[in-house]
């Protein structure tokens, strides 16, 4: 069975300070790989998605994230964070077909000081 | 092209009635997935339409419920409301063939029992 793991409830950072968000994933073939974030009170926003490739993935908002199949993870990165970053971040995983439903972690709840 | 909708945003129900949410998908989707947000249990599956036809489903009581229509709009329903069912309810639609694992999410409905 697929899973997902962020070891991370709850991440503090500078405003301008870098960030990097852990994601582990259970999945017996290539996965395909998802970040998004939510806002509170709002859905889910796609930032990026792994489906094959270039391991080093861009998304949107200055985001990035790092497939590495020897460590089954695929880590969150962003250079330098801003005030407007604070919301919830999800890794989710999934499988080639649509019939395959994506598996999402738990959630890491980012907060930005000023 | 306009994202998915969910309606209503904000629903109060008392305990031990049933009510129905609304989700439109995106344009040429034919998967519609509802999902289950509470802060102690994350992201829970509740189940997914295709086609109109349940394709996948989560581990919930028979209290809940969805349909799909043949315009791929999807409606779920909730019968003896609990106390315990008070959630954000979200609506995600994918596209069809391998890439199929995308979700797009709805605002979503947050639904508080009383």
């Amino acid at each position: 069975a697929q899973s997902v793991t962020q070891p991370d409830i709850h991440i503090t950072v500078s405003e301008g300070a870098s960030l990097e968000l852990r994601c582990n994933y259970s999945y017996g073939a290539t996965p395909y790989l998802f970040w998004y974030v939510q806002s509170p009170g709002q859905g889910l926003q796609l930032l990026l998605k792994y489906f094959s490739g270039d391991t080093l993935v861009q998304g949107i908002k200055g985001f990035e994230a790092e497939f590495k199949r020897s460590q089954s993870s695929f880590n969150l990165r962003k250079p330098s964070v801003h005030w407007s970053d604070a919301a919830e971040y999800f890794c989710a995983v999934g499988g080639a077909g649509g019939s395959y439903i994506p598996t999402f972690g738990r959630g890491t709840s980012l907060i930005v000081h000023p | 092209k306009a994202g998915v909708t969910q309606t209503p945003r904000y629903l109060i129900k008392t305990r031990g009635q049933q009510v129905t949410l609304s989700c439109s998908p995106i344009s040429g989707h034919r998967s519609v997935s509802w999902y289950q947000q509470t802060p102690g249990q994350g992201l829970q599956f509740l189940f997914e339409y295709f086609s109109e036809t349940q394709r996948n489903k989560g581990n919930f009581p028979g209290r809940f419920s969805g349909r799909q229509f043949s315009n791929s709009r999807s409606e779920m329903n909730v019968s003896t409301l609990e106390l315990g069912d008070s959630a954000l309810y979200l609506c995600a639609s994918r596209p069809a063939g391998d890439r199929g694992t995308e979700a797009f999410f709805g605002q979503g409905t947050r639904l508080t029992v009383v």
